[in-house]
């Protein structure tokens, strides 16, 4: 399978805890976009990379919350102290160089996480 | 700001009969217009996208999707629905401008029953 992948693709810790999720996007995907989703609603937008380049960032990344490329291949995603409100599904996805008409934003499955 | 709204929680169609999924938007400027399908425990699924062009767009499964421009809307549409096709669906949009991100509707539950 040559779409997204996210890992771990569920995730349970403590409160206070610090956690990372990994996404590696469809090759040659120069583009790769985090977003949250809870339950009952629809994705919200994090954070978008274009290659290492971390060109987006919404306000819901707050300074628990980074985001990293180092290569412009994989991303991941790190939440420090976590708190229960973090409990959700993190989702990536990532979209091909700018071409016209070529917008998409391809998802991976998603890490889901619970915050006890 | 951008927003999406999609006035229905739940829609209920009949085997065999036309659907559709209402799907609102507002945005400065030019609309990128998406709807994804997503299932229990799934990430998303892209269904279909209007950029510019033909207000009628077909994409995967069936679906299809008009554009509305002075109605400032894109609601989903398939002729005849099959049990399978029940799902979440959401709508999103961008702008045409260089912000990425998306913004998502709450989403519609679809529901074919058999």
């Amino acid at each position: 399978d040559t779409g997204v992948s996210q890992n771990p693709r569920h995730k349970i810790t403590k409160r206070g805890q610090n956690v990372t999720f990994r996404c590696d996007p469809i090759s040659e995907h120069n583009r790769l976009y985090w977003y949250r989703q809870t339950l009952g609603q629809g994705p919200e937008f994090l954070t978008y990379f274009q290659n290492e380049a971390q060109l987006e960032k919404s306000r819901l990344l707050s300074d628990r919350f980074s985001a990293e490329r180092p290569k412009g291949s994989f991303s991941t995603l790190e939440i420090q102290r976590t708190e229960q409100g973090d409990s959700a599904m993190y989702l990536c996805a990532s979209s091909p160089p700018i071409v016209v008409r070529q917008e998409t934003q391809y998802f991976g499955p998603g890490t889901r996480l619970l915050v006890l | 700001a951008q927003s999406v709204a999609q006035p229905e929680d739940q829609v209920n169609v009949a085997e065999g009969n036309p659907l559709t999924v209402k799907c609102t938007y507002s945005v400065s400027g030019n609309p990128y217009l998406f709807w994804y399908v997503q299932y229990p425990n799934r990430g998303l699924q892209f269904l279909l996208k209007y950029i510019t062009g033909d207000n009628l767009v077909k994409g995967s499964y069936g679906f299809e999707a008009e554009f509305n421009k002075s109605q400032t809307s894109f609601h989903l549409k398939k002729p005849s629905a099959l049990v399978s096709d029940s799902a979440l669906y959401f709508c999103a949009v961008r702008d045409s401008t260089g912000r990425r991100a998306l913004t998502f509707g709450s989403g519609t539950r679809l529901q074919v029953q058999p």
